[in-house]
C-alpha cells in the first residue's frame, strides 16, 4: 500500500528556519516524482515544485523559486520543504503527493498535510 | 504561462441531482487535466485523470471529458458524500496557474 506520511504541524515565528517531511512507504522511492503543494487558509491549491528522488533534479514554480528548498533523502525514503526565513504569509497547509506512473501523470497519493503557522 | 479558469466557484444542488463544473485552460493542454475532490481538512483525491480517466475505487457517477482547452467534471445523481469542494489541475506545464481556483458543491 503506496503511503506518505508527513510530519506534524508547526508553529514557528517569522525569520524561523523550518524544515517539514515526508516518508514514503509501499512503493519503489527513487521512481517517482513527488511534488509539494500550499493551500492557504480557506484557499485553493497552489504547485510549488515537484522533486525526483533518483537524482535530486527538482524544478520549482516561479512563485516559490528562491523562497523555499526541495530535497529528498533516498536512504529513508523522505522527501523535505524547507524555508531558511519563514514569513507570517507562509501560514498554510502543505501537503506532499506522488506523481503516479499513469498518463498525465496526475498526483495520485498524497499525504494528510502539514499545518505550518508564522506568528510573532 | 497557462491561465485556469475553473467555474462556478461554487454550486447548489440537491441529493440526486446531475452538476457540471468546467475548468478552460488559456492554451491548449491537450488531455494533461486531472480532477481532484477533497473534503474538509483532508488532502485531495485523486478522481479523473488525463481528462476522462476515472481513477480506481472511484465511483462511476463521476465522469470527465474535454481536450485542448475545455473540460468538464459531470456529477450524476449527486451523493451526500460527494458535496464538498472540487480541483483541477493541468500538468501540461509548470509555468503559470496548475490548479484551478476550485468549486465548492453545496447541499440545497
Amino acid at each position: 500500500e503506496v503511503r506518505l506520511v508527513q510530519s506534524r504541524a508547526e508553529v514557528k515565528k517569522p525569520g524561523d528556519f523550518l524544515k517539514i517531511s515526508c516518508k514514503a512507504s509501499g512503493y519503489r522511492f527513487i521512481g517517482n516524482w513527488i511534488g509539494w503543494v500550499r493551500q492557504m487558509p480557506g484557499k485553493g491549491l497552489e504547485w510549488m515544485g515537484i522533486i525526483y528522488p533518483d537524482d535530486s533534479d527538482a524544478r520549482y514554480s516561479p512563485s516559490f523559486q528562491g523562497q523555499v528548498i526541495i530535497s529528498v533523502d533516498k536512504s529513508t525514503n523522505t522527501a523535505y520543504l524547507q524555508w531558511r526565513s519563514l514569513k507570517a504569509s507562509d501560514t498554510a497547509m502543505y501537503f506532499c503527493a506522488r506523481q503516479g506512473d499513469i498518463a498525465g501523470p496526475p498526483f495520485d497519493y498524497w499525504g494528510q498535510g502539514t499545518l505550518v503557522t508564522v506568528s510573532s | 504561462d497557462i491561465q485556469m479558469t475553473q467555474s462556478p466557484s461554487s454550486l447548489s444542488a440537491s441529493i440526486g441531482d446531475r452538476v457540471t463544473i468546467t475548468c478552460r485552460a488559456s492554451q491548449n493542454i491537450s488531455h494533461y487535466l486531472h480532477w481532484y475532490q477533497q473534503q474538509p481538512g483532508k488532502a485531495p483525491r485523486l478522481l479523473i485523470y488525463s481528462a476522462s480517466t476515472l481513477q480506481r475505487g472511484v465511483p462511476s457517477r463521476f465522469r470527465g471529458s474535454g481536450s485542448g482547452t475545455d473540460f468538464t467534471l459531470t456529477i450524476s445523481s449527486l451523493q451526500p458524500e460527494d458535496f464538498t469542494t472540487y480541483h483541477c489541475q493541468q500538468s501540461y506545464s509548470a509555468l503559470g496557474d496548475v490548479f484551478g481556483q476550485g468549486t465548492k458543491l453545496e447541499i440545497k
